[in-house]
């Protein structure tokens, strides 16, 4: 039973362009939500994290909006780099600290073409 | 700093065969993860320990998984009997156990069983 869902296996997306990457979660416990990054052959990098106070984080290019409702959130890139390249996990938390148990989803991979 | 270490990254045996993967945290972190991906079912969580007792172990699929902390720089995963299905990728990942600290990933071992 997957309480982290991430309907899209994959994405391909023009350089320059926004990527929008999505996800989906069943649990209405979950108040901390994480997007982490993963290259091949390497472990997964944090990236951005947003709490279930907020409805929006921003870090530079990258924007996590939470739609508390719908139980979704999503992940946009602007603009795309072929640097960002790569597997996108989604996860989450109950209790507000990343450090508790996450649930991930299946992952997205992410190809931006130059 | 190191970031998290792991080994073997590679590790091919037969069916039958124990299997131990190894885990080094990074130094002050007292929260530890093992991990396994897969194609079917992205990151699962298998075990944490927080300050080198296990918190939950629901995530392990069975018997045949152990995994141990005997001091904050050490963890192992063992597998025995490995069996084909039990290939995957394992990743451990740590971090502070406070509010808004991250997981940080070591870079995985990728097991092929036979």
């Amino acid at each position: 039973d997957q309480q982290v869902k991430q309907n899209s296996p994959s994405l391909s997306v023009q350089e320059g362009r926004i990527s929008i990457l999505n996800c989906d979660y069943t649990n209405s416990m979950f108040d901390y939500f994480l997007w982490y990054k993963k290259y091949p052959a390497e472990g997964p990098t944090f990236l951005i994290s947003i709490s279930s106070i907020k409805d929006k984080n921003e870090d530079g290019r990258f924007t996590v909006f939470l739609n508390k409702s719908a139980k979704h959130l999503s992940l946009h890139i602007v603009p795309s780099q072929p640097g960002d390249s790569a597997v996108y996990f989604c996860a989450a938390s109950e209790g507000g600290g990343a450090t508790n148990k996450l649930i991930f989803g299946t992952g997205t991979l992410l190809a931006v073409q130059p | 700093d190191a970031g998290v270490i792991q080994s073997p990254r590679h590790e091919v045996t037969e069916m039958g065969q124990e299997v131990t993967l190894r885990c080094k945290p990074i130094s002050g972190h007292n929260s530890l993860f093992w991990y396994r991906q897969t194609m079917m079912r992205g990151l699962e969580l298998l075990i944490y320990f927080n300050n080198n007792v296990p918190i939950d172990d629901s995530g392990m699929p069975e018997d045949r998984f152990s995994a141990k902390m005997p001091n904050a720089s050490f963890s192992t995963l063992k597998i025995q009997p490995s069996e084909p299905r039990d290939s995957a990728v394992y990743f451990c990942a740590s971090s502070r156990r406070s509010a808004g600290e991250t997981q940080y990933f070591g870079p995985g071992t990728r097991l092929l069983v036979l």
